[in-house]
């Protein structure tokens, strides 16, 4: 597709459950990102990959969530054990990587997945 | 370490001008803005470098001032379709978004 792709893009589930959030980013993008997004906050850093490598997992809140990425190209964000806490939208974004180290290049973000724990 | 981003809100009437400010407490490499609308996805609206490079996206520009750890956004005869939350992302190893400013422009 042309875009960055996410699903499901509204999921309800009941606290204690296991959710997995798919995002599939332009192709040719290396960088990918995923960020948190609760009602009415900001953008809350998660994860970065840079191709299929996690450089920086600081931002996974607990033990419970984890992502992967695989083929330089979709990523998974699985959260275990859902909690109400984890209700937010969840967004992805991919770039091309340009400059690594002083910069990154423009971020296409996806519309998100809304998930919602009752 | 997150960016923080100064005035939290701010309304504004069709025509004015309005400023929104970014600073971190460490070094910058980069400054990207992003403005998101509700319900949608951020849309990203420039990136700024190292060396007080400026730069416009239609009425809107911004200044990057390495020194100060500080970046700023201007925009100048705000239209309807200015309001949403601005965010400011830094950039070291990985970007990092500010909380955001929330822009309102009335008729």
């Amino acid at each position: 597709g042309a875009g960055v792709s996410q699903s499901p893009s509204n999921k309800v589930t009941e606290k204690g459950k296991d959710v997995e959030l798919r995002c599939d980013p332009i192709s040719g993008h290396t960088a990918l990102y995923w960020y948190r997004q609760r009602l009415g906050q900001g953008l809350e850093f998660l994860i970065y990959f840079q191709g299929n490598s996690a450089p920086d997992k600081s931002g996974l809140p607990s033990d419970r969530f984890s992502a992967e990425r695989t083929g330089e190209s979709v990523s998974t964000l699985t959260i275990q054990r859902t909690q109400q806490e984890d209700s937010a939208v969840y967004l992805c974004a991919s770039s091309l990587e340009a400059q690594r180290e002083i910069n990154t290049g423009e971020l296409f973000f996806g519309e998100g997945s809304r998930l919602t724990v009752l | 370490q997150q960016p923080v981003q100064s005035p939290q809100a701010v309304i504004l009437r069709e025509g004015e001008d309005a400023v929104i400010n970014c600073s971190s407490s460490k070094a910058l490499y980069s400054v990207h803005w992003y403005r998101q609308k509700h319900g949608e996805a951020p849309v990203f609206l420039m990136i700024l470098l190292k060396g007080g490079e400026q730069k416009g996206h239609e009425k809107i520009s911004a200044s990057f001032n390495e020194k100060k750890q500080q970046s700023s956004l201007y925009l100048t005869a705000s239209q309807l379709s200015y309001s949403g939350t601005y965010f400011c992302g830094t950039y070291r190893g990985k970007l990092i978004f500010g909380q955001g400013t929330e822009l309102s422009v009335k008729p």
